[in-house]
């Protein structure tokens, strides 16, 4: 049992590349999240999914895309990669989505754009 | 709007010490959770404790406590006995059940235990 899994850990990219960032879990959560957290700031919420085939925007979703691809996985992509996107990104994970309900958070992808 | 605050950026403990790490938090909505959330210098998000908003006790999980004073909107984390594994980052987060789905998390407070 994995948990949250994400890929990859790290990456560069050049100001304007794209990438798809990947998250996958293995608990049959229904809701998964994107976050991203920056050097003296808490964990900050791009988009989520509360169901498969549902997306919403979060507090953070300019520059970002996402896909539901199915109950297990849930990719963010930067379509133009700049520097304010370089953070480090944490896919989490939950049972449902209203109520009381611990996330599962993924070990992180470190994304530098130069 | 939701909102956690923790006004401690970070904290020096003697070892085997109990320490207590601040948050306070403002919503609107009468039904809420407060979780408390560890971040070792590896990087990854542990869950440690969580207390819902009509809990009548603090919550409790083995060193980990939650003072949970609703009046005064605050959500503090206590650990008893601490040990140097208990260096890391301490996030406090809020999330209202009703219609939102967000997570908010405060700034966290750095701890560093001193042997």
């Amino acid at each position: 049992n994995a948990g949250v899994t994400q890929t990859p850990k790290f990456q560069v990219l050049k100001t304007g590349q794209s990438m798809t960032l990947q998250c996958a879990q293995d608990m049959n959560h229904n809701s998964m999240y994107w976050y991203r957290q920056d050097p003296g700031m808490g964990l900050r919420l791009i988009y989520y999914s509360a169901s498969e085939g549902t997306t919403d925007k979060g507090e953070v979703p300019n520059g970002y895309n996402v896909s539901r691809l199915n109950k297990r996985e849930f990719s963010l992509r930067l379509e133009s990669a700049a520097p304010s996107q370089t953070s480090v990104y944490f896919c989490a994970s939950s049972e449902r989505a209203a109520g009381y309900n611990e996330q599962f958070f993924g070990p992180g992808t470190r994304l530098t754009v130069l | 709007a939701q909102k956690i605050t923790q006004t401690q950026p970070g904290m020096f403990v003697q070892e085997k010490e109990a320490v207590t790490l601040d948050c306070t938090y403002d919503t609107s909505d009468p039904s809420y959770g407060l979780f408390w959330y560890k971040q070792p210098s590896s990087g990854e998000m542990i869950f440690l404790i969580y207390q819902g908003s009509y809990d009548q006790q603090n919550a409790t999980e083995g060193r980990y406590s939650l003072n949970f004073q609703k009046a005064r909107k605050s959500a503090n984390l206590v650990i008893s006995a601490s040990h140097l594994g208990d260096s890391a980052m301490y996030f406090c987060a809020m999330r209202e059940f009703y219609g939102n789905e967000k997570l908010t998390f405060g700034t966290g407070t750095r701890l560093t235990i001193i042997p």
